[in-house]
């Protein structure tokens, strides 16, 4: 079976920094994608990692390490406005995606 | 740029009545598209997977014959969940694969999301 770990809440203020891990355990592993969902709202897509080491889109970033399982989103200078679920998800070989089961993040002023 | 439009956005009806969920690529060609069902403060399930042109793919557990996917174009599926109960109230959301998709580095693109609600 397909298996993705995360922290179920992580909580910052703004200005700081946070990361959220995502490990997992799937059969045809191709890379692994962050999401980002405000509530009542549809996910809109923040990263995507194919190949090991480190994407930077602005002041979000993703690592990942295929031969640890493990990758995690970075997210820096934290806004009020970055309280939402985040949800990483693995894409399979034949084009299916996996979804974690999300880290509710609460950013404190 | 690729958007993609999910509608209705919100539907409440009563017990026993069919819904039809649209899901249409805006401004690209798609050739796959995901339904997925979420409930609250949890994670996506993905429903069935919609390709042109054939039959979907269903995840075990989805009923095929509650949950019919068309997916007659390019451009367009569509969910529609026949005889509904109160137990399928939930928020279905659409996704959609551009055509010329390399396998893996290239996102899917949501739709806005159905809340469906049964009375």
């Amino acid at each position: 079976g397909q298996s993705l770990e995360q922290p179920s809440e992580v909580t910052a203020v703004e200005g700081a920094i946070v990361q959220i891990n995502c490990t997992y355990q799937t059969s045809g592993f191709y890379g692994l994608s962050w999401y980002q969902q405000h509530d009542g709202g549809a996910p809109t897509f923040l990263s995507y990692n194919g190949l090991d080491g480190l994407e930077e889109t602005g002041r979000f970033s993703s690592f990942l390490s295929r031969s640890d399982s493990y990758g995690y989103l970075l997210l820096q200078e934290l806004q009020m406005k970055d309280s939402a679920s985040y949800f990483c998800a693995v894409s399979l070989y034949g084009q299916n995606f996996v979804f974690g089961p999300g880290t509710r993040l609460s950013v404190l002023p | 740029g690729a958007v993609v439009s999910q509608h209705p956005s919100r539907v409440i009806c009563k017990s026993g009545t069919s819904v039809k969920i649209e899901c249409r690529s805006l401004d690209f060609q798609a050739t796959t598209m995901f339904w997925y069902r979420q409930f609250p403060k949890k994670s996506l399930m993905l429903m069935a997977t919609s390709n042109e042109g054939s039959k979907a793919t269903y995840e075990q557990g989805v009923e095929k014959d509650k949950f019919l996917i068309n997916h007659a174009s390019l451009t367009l599926s569509t969910l529609t969940v026949t005889s509904a109960h109160p137990e399928d109230s939930s928020f279905y959301i659409c996704s959609a694969l551009p055509i010329e998709r390399t396998v893996g580095n290239q996102p899917q693109h949501f739709g806005d999301g159905t809340r469906l609600s049964i009375l």
